[in-house]
């Protein structure tokens, strides 16, 4: 059974702060890692995906690697922004296009 | 492009009560999900639907919950009759083709309150 561990629960940084948030899971037999971001209230949005024959995808200020063989991943933020602040949620993809979830990273980016 | 549409919004009943939640995915979306998030924890499946047909429902408490998807597009999660343990937020997505080509759009839930 896939478990996605993610750390730390909640982090707080101050506005342009680097960062990385992990994400690990147990099962290396993926087809793909998804980061998601969630505002208070409101739904998942996709921010990356990665397949699982790729190392790292990139946007805009955002960059996420994939160690498969490790099961692991990180989210790396640059030049943090109070609008960064989110819950930020890992997920693999396996067989049969189930997607296993983290419980996510409570970010806060103070000004 | 419309994203996935949710009704309603929020839920507040009684426990042995009944309720329903109404799903329109993205036009053209094959692939249909139902996620279950309890406060603090990540969504966890309930169904998974491609096209009409049930491809995942393994994590359904199918004595209780259930759900449709007629004509391949709209979905129906039912829940009869509530428990306390089902207050949740209640997320529909869809994708494309479902299977590794992967990506999810979700709409903005339904948040149910058991009481």
């Amino acid at each position: 059974k896939q478990e996605v561990t993610q750390i730390p629960a909640a982090l707080s940084v101050p506005e342009g702060e680097n960062l990385v948030l992990n994400c690990s899971f147990t099962d290396s037999a993926i087809y793909n890692l998804q980061w998601f971001r969630q505002d208070p209230g409101k739904g998942l949005t996709s921010l990356l995906l990665i397949q699982s024959s790729q190392r790292e995808q990139t946007s805009g200020r955002l960059n996420a690697s994939l160690d498969k063989s490790s099961g692991r991943s990180t989210l790396y933020i640059a030049a943090s922004q109070p609008g960064d602040s989110a819950t930020y949620l890992c997920a693999v993809q396996t067989s049969g296009s189930r997607l296993t979830f983290g419980e996510g990273t409570q970010l806060t980016v103070n000004p | 492009e419309a994203g996935v549409a949710q009704s309603p919004r929020y839920k507040i009943i009684e426990k042995r009560q009944s309720v329903a939640f109404w799903c329109n995915p993205i036009s053209g979306h094959a692939t249909l999900y139902w996620y279950q998030q309890i406060l603090g924890q990540g969504p966890k499946l309930l169904i998974q639907f491609q096209n009409n047909g049930v491809v995942d429902d393994s994590q359904l408490p199918k004595d209780r919950f259930s759900a449709e998807r007629l004509k391949g597009v709209d979905s129906t999660l039912k829940i009869q009759p509530a428990k306390l343990e089902d207050s949740a937020v209640y997320l529909c997505a869809s994708s494309l083709f479902g299977g590794e080509s992967g990506k999810l759009f979700f709409g903005s839930g339904t948040q149910l309150s058991v009481l």
